[in-house]
């Protein structure tokens, strides 16, 4: 089983749309989790940390239940701007951050 | 705003030639990344790196790569002997903190792309 399981996607939305991204991870004793965007053939970049009791931040909402090991993300309102690659994040212990296969999304006018 | 820089931006090099890609961490930041994506691929953890030794290793960081901090600003990885396989966007990241809690945000470089041969 991979550590860090996402929806493989992609996903093609109208701009205004809401979508939701998912993602589990095997490892019970990871500690963080993050959501990072990747536009094509640039680097990753931190979209929102995610904390246990949820966050928000502008249209995007990430939620974590660790007892069932999900993470999760929702874009509201969706933009062109928002099309991109968007990379579950988790890390336990320690130096080593696992990167999620990423969910490309696509918003289109 | 302080950002993580890598050389070269892409390099092309023939099949068993040594490479040594390099990079410029944050100033402040003590824990520094090597991460590769192959094309279409995921981002892969190689090596990070604190108080001037590897402090974790993926399975992938074998024999052939090493790493460096030669100076006070200086990260390199090098690939001693290129192989097919190791054609990949290669990237830098550093944090103020080792991926713990929430100060453990990675900032990447823009990524040097190998291309072997």
């Amino acid at each position: 089983r991979k550590e860090v399981e996402q929806d493989p996607g992609p996903f093609n939305v109208p701009e205004g749309a809401t979508v939701a991204f998912n993602c589990t991870y095997s490892n019970s004793a990871s500690q963080s989790f993050f959501w990072y965007r990747q536009d094509c053939r640039k680097e990753p970049k931190l979209l929102m940390s995610v904390y246990s009791s949820g966050n928000e931040d502008g249209r995007f909402t990430a939620q974590l239940n660790r007892a069932s090991q999900y993470i999760s993300l929702l874009i509201r309102d969706s933009k062109l701007s928002d099309s991109a690659t968007y990379l579950c994040v988790v890390n336990r212990r320690g130096f080593k951050t696992i990167f999620g296969a990423g969910t490309r999304l696509f918003v289109k006018a | 705003e302080p950002e993580v820089t890598q050389t070269p931006s892409h390099q092309v090099t023939q099949m068993g030639q040594e490479v040594i890609l390099r990079c410029v961490p944050i100033s402040n930041h003590l824990y520094f990344y090597w991460y590769r994506q192959i094309l279409g691929q995921k981002v892969e953890f190689l090596v990070s790196f604190y108080n001037n030794e590897i402090s974790e290793k993926s399975e992938i960081f074998d024999d052939q790569f090493s790493v460096e901090r030669p100076d006070g600003s200086n990260f390199t990885l090098k690939i001693r002997s290129t192989k097919l396989e190791d054609s990949a966007m290669y990237f830098c990241a550093s944090s103020e903190a080792p991926g713990t809690g929430f100060s453990g945000e990675l900032f990447f470089g823009e990524g040097s792309r190998l291309t072997v041969l």
